[in-house]
């Protein structure tokens, strides 16, 4: 079993729609949570970053959280075609960058 | 303020073979995290450096080795390539070794045949 499980997709939906994306993790000790947005032949981008349990959002953007469940989300309101792309979460036990990552799930947005 | 390149793009090598990748860190960057992230799967971590000094490894073989430069430019060299070492390697630089904000090249892809 892997440490972080993400649903690889494709998940398509319509413009507009709000968008769900989840990761579920095994290690207890994972404290530093991320969500990474990939482009086509593009490096990785940081979207969401959190620290412990709790929600943050930033602008359409909303992360989550669960450390009981060990399962965390993205929320993505108003979806636009740009927002397709392939995301990726990925989460640490130290603050440092020695992440352990989803396989990311490929969203699209249809016009 | 310039961004995180690498180099080359792209590159064919055959098993057996040597590859030296390189990477530009962005300005006032002195820690670069390298990845290497296979078809359809997320990036796995393979080594960071901060201030020239390895600070981390993740579960590679000893064939996986870098070297980071008083600029804070990086090599990732991979040597006795394998076919499963066919995959996109990514750089990725930040300001310190901790926080929240390392920023991405777009990475070198590599075929081993």
């Amino acid at each position: 079993q892997k440490e972080v499980e993400q649903d690889p997709g494709p998940l398509s939906v319509p413009e507009g729609a709000i968008v769900s994306l989840n990761c579920t993790y095994s290690n207890s000790a994972f404290q530093y949570f991320m969500w990474y947005r990939q482009y086509s032949r593009k490096g990785p981008e940081l979207l969401m970053y959190t620290y412990s349990s709790g929600n943050k959002e930033d602008g359409r953007f909303t992360a989550q959280v669960d450390k009981s469940s060990k399962y965390i989300s993205l929320f993505i309101r108003d979806s636009q075609p740009s927002d397709s792309a392939t995301y990726l979460c990925a989460m640490s036990a130290n603050s440092n960058y020695q992440l352990i990552w989803g396989a990311g799930t490929k969203l699209i947005i249809k016009p | 303020e310039t961004g995180v390149t690498q180099s080359p793009t792209h590159l064919i090598k055959t098993r057996g073979q040597q590859v030296t990748l390189r990477c530009s860190s962005q300005s006032g960057h002195n820690t670069v995290s390298w990845y290497q992230q296979a078809l359809g799967q997320g990036p796995q971590f393979i080594f960071q450096y901060y201030r020239e000094e390895e600070n981390g490894r993740g579960n590679f073989p000893p064939r996986f080795s870098g070297l980071q430069f008083p600029n804070y430019s990086s090599e990732l060299n991979v040597n006795a390539l394998e076919l499963d070492d066919s995959a996109l390697y990514l750089c990725a630089s930040s300001l310190e070794p901790i926080g929240e904000t390392q920023y991405f090249g777009p990475g070198t892809r590599l075929l081993v045949l």
